[in-house]
């Protein structure tokens, strides 16, 4: 039960891009095509970005975008705007009914 | 829509016990497993429990095995955490989350989430 390894923290400059890093293992990440993103103000809810690895819920933006390599799935934020700055987390469905995160990426706009 | 509220968080003393509680609407709670995951200060997101949908199968995260409960009361639509020998590093937001699939014993990662309720423990 070991937490998906994402970087501390990731800033850009509005309408550059980024891209944060989610990587685990063979057991979780690499094995299930169940890799969600999700971008959290504190205080409220977790809103959920990206699910599937790639795919987005209805009524998400388009510049939020996810892929996957081997153990380690990214997000892309793309045409960064102020209001992306939160943390993002990434989760991984982890075999045996369990799940497992990442501990989480601040994104900074400056 | 889909509305999860947390209730039951406080404070309280290192080996007491918290009940939480979460209140869903919006979706036909007994067809859906749900989780429990806590946000600790300064530490990221983490998995606590599982439960199926009729509340037969439950399942924990190794660190809070033995001292964590989680139940259900479907008549209810009403999900349960219970905690005993609580220790400081359990001090955290407790979110309840519903897998983004039905079915009842399906354990996807969530697409909703509760904005959670505070236990802090602490002398």
């Amino acid at each position: 039960q070991s937490a998906l390894t994402q970087p501390a923290s990731v800033s850009g400059s509005p309408g550059q891009s980024i891209t944060i890093s989610c990587t685990g293992t063979s057991s979780d990440v690499g094995s299930y095509n169940l890799v969600s993103w999700y971008q959290h103000h504190p205080g409220k809810a977790p809103k959920l970005i990206i699910f599937e690895g790639i795919k987005w819920p209805s009524g998400v933006s388009n510049r939020f975008s996810g892929s996957k390599s081997g153990n380690t799935a990214s997000l892309t934020i793309s045409g960064l705007q102020a209001e992306d700055e939160a943390d993002y987390y990434c989760c991984s469905y982890a075999g045996s009914s369990t799940l497992v995160f990442g501990g989480g990426t601040k994104l900074t706009v400056l | 829509e889909v509305q999860l509220l947390e209730s039951g968080g406080g404070l309280v003393q290192p080996g007491g016990s918290l009940r939480l509680s979460c209140a869903a609407s919006g979706f036909t709670f007994s067809t859906y497993a749900m989780f429990w995951v806590r946000l600790a200060p300064g530490r990221g997101l983490e998995w606590v429990s599982s439960i199926s949908g009729t509340g037969g199968n439950t399942y924990y995260a190794d660190s809070v095995k033995g001292r964590f409960t989680i139940s259900r009361d479907n008549s209810k639509n009403t999900l349960y955490l219970q905690m005993n020998s609580l220790r400081a590093g359990d001090t955290a937001a407790y979110h309840c989350a519903k897998p983004h699939c039905g079915g009842g014993d399906c354990y996807r990662p969530p697409d909703n989430w509760g904005q959670g309720t505070l236990v802090t423990v602490s002398s």
